[in-house]
């Protein structure tokens, strides 16, 4: 069955330090695949995705993802931390030809200090 | 003007007890979703309905049932309250037939709490 693992429950960095948030998938078949963001008691909302084409992959806020198919790896960045990214951060993956069936990993905390 | 919208937001209740939670979303998504995040933060489908109709039922106790009134309300019916099921629900919506690659909008969650 289908997994996402994310390196790392709880990411801390300073402000204006680069974001780096892992997440591997299991499957073979490489799947779609979908970082969210959860601010507190709020629900989730869309960083970005990818689905075809470039591998390298733009969302909001400054974030981006590539795809390696090599490490079966999407890995978030972003170049400089705000205060305001602190958040808990989901890689999901949804897998090619079925149905719209997140699978989500454990999520990563990022806390960013001053 | 909100997107996916949930009531109750917060809901506590005794074990037992039956509930329901309520979604509707206004973006003429035909596809919704309920998801459970249990107290580890961990995210899992639970059923999608397209167009009224099941298109994904994950191995949920029987006792959680679905209703899609319309393409834009799905609500959640969960009878015999277990301790188990206090959770965050969120309901989500994605345009289109439900396909891989559509994006879900979530809904702002509803925390249910089992006493």
């Amino acid at each position: 069955a289908q997994s996402v693992t994310q390196l790392g429950s709880h990411v801390s960095v300073s402000e204006g330090a680069l974001v780096l948030l892992r997440c591997n998938y299991s499957s073979s078949v490489p799947p779609y695949l979908f970082w969210y963001v959860q601010y507190p008691n709020q629900g989730l909302q869309l960083l970005l995705k990818y689905t075809t084409g470039a591998t390298l992959v733009k969302g909001i806020n400054g974030f981006e993802a590539e795809f390696k198919k090599s490490e079966t790896s999407f890995h978030l960045t972003k170049p400089s931390a705000h205060m305001s990214d602190a958040a808990e951060y989901f890689c999901a993956v949804s897998e090619a030809g079925g149905y719209n069936k997140l699978i989500f990993g454990a999520g990563t905390r990022l806390a960013v200090h001053p | 003007d909100t997107a996916v919208s949930q009531t109750p937001k917060y809901l506590v209740t005794q074990m037992g007890n039956d509930k329901s939670i309520k979604c509707e979303q206004n973006l003429g998504h035909d596809t919704m979703y309920w998801y459970k995040q249990d107290s580890k933060k961990f995210l899992k489908i639970m059923f999608s309905y397209n167009n009224k109709e099941l298109i994904i039922n994950e191995t949920v106790p029987n006792r959680f049932s679905p209703k899609s009134p319309d393409k834009a309300h799905l609500n959640l019916h969960i009878n015999s309250l277990e301790l188990g099921d206090s959770a965050v629900y969120f309901c989500a919506s994605s345009q289109g037939s439900g396909l891989a690659t559509d994006t879900q909008y979530f809904g702002p969650g509803t925390r249910l709490t089992v006493l």
